[in-house]
């Protein structure tokens, strides 16, 4: 099955910009969607097919894919931006197609 | 606005079956696929099953595979997931999640219900 992995964490100081990757086999091929989860609610949408954003979703957020890696970048950090961060893509390349999640990511705003 | 409300939270026993609802309303429910994410305590995200109701036909991710049933009523615009064989390591909070595209259960998912949390114990 299609693995994505996801560093467990990410520390930026406020202002600074964090960077979140997520690894997978030839992931440049895939379309690559990004959810950010605080504790106790459901995951949002923030980035979809690599680096589009979702209407009210700011522009400090973005992403890139390309190669074995997407990126999610988050730009002129702030302290409402700690949360964990999930990638998520198609996975069709077995007989068996679904839906997988990256391993997430942990941002901690110092 | 779309909106998705699930039923309230579940204790099951082990060796039982668990079926969650999720009500949308405020958009077109027919078009848009429905999946199911699930979160166990601590742990990340899961998909494990996706239907769109104007086909009827569910896809399983092959863990669930056999133990996972998707089904929607387009008549109260309702989507259930139902689990069966329960077992400790299914404690988890289950999300049901929209499709952004028409037609394509693939995701992204940009509306999420409020979860419910199914607790498996004896």
């Amino acid at each position: 099955s299609y693995v994505l992995t996801q560093p467990p964490s990410v520390s930026v100081a406020p202002g600074q910009t964090a960077r979140i990757t997520c690894g997978g086999n030839n992931i440049g091929s895939k379309s690559v969607h990004w959810y950010q989860q605080k504790p106790g609610q459901a995951p949002v949408l923030v980035v979809y097919d690599d680096s589009d954003r979702p209407s009210g979703i700011p522009e400090r957020f973005s992403g890139s894919n390309s190669g074995n890696t997407a990126t999610l970048t988050i730009s002129r950090v702030e302290a409402g931006d700690e949360a964990d961060y999930y990638c998520q893509v198609w996975d069709s390349s077995s007989d068996h197609a679904g839906g997988v999640f990256g391993t997430g990511t942990k941002v901690t705003v110092l | 606005q779309v909106q998705l409300v699930q039923s309230g939270a579940e204790v099951k026993k082990p060796g039982s079956s668990v079926k969650v609802s999720c009500k949308a309303s405020g958009g077109t429910f027919s078009s848009y696929a429905i999946s199911w994410v699930r979160q166990a305590p601590g742990q990340g995200l899961e998909w494990m099953g996706g239907i769109i109701p104007i086909f009827g036909t569910a896809n399983y991710a092959q863990k669930f595979q056999g133990r996972v049933t998707i089904t929607t009523d387009e008549s109260t615009s309702t989507a259930y997931m139902e689990l069966s064989s329960l077992r400790s390591e299914d404690t988890a909070v289950y999300y049901c999640a929209r499709g952004r595209k028409q037609q394509l259960v693939r995701g992204p998912f940009d509306y999420w219900g409020q979860g419910t949390l199914v607790t498996v114990s004896s």
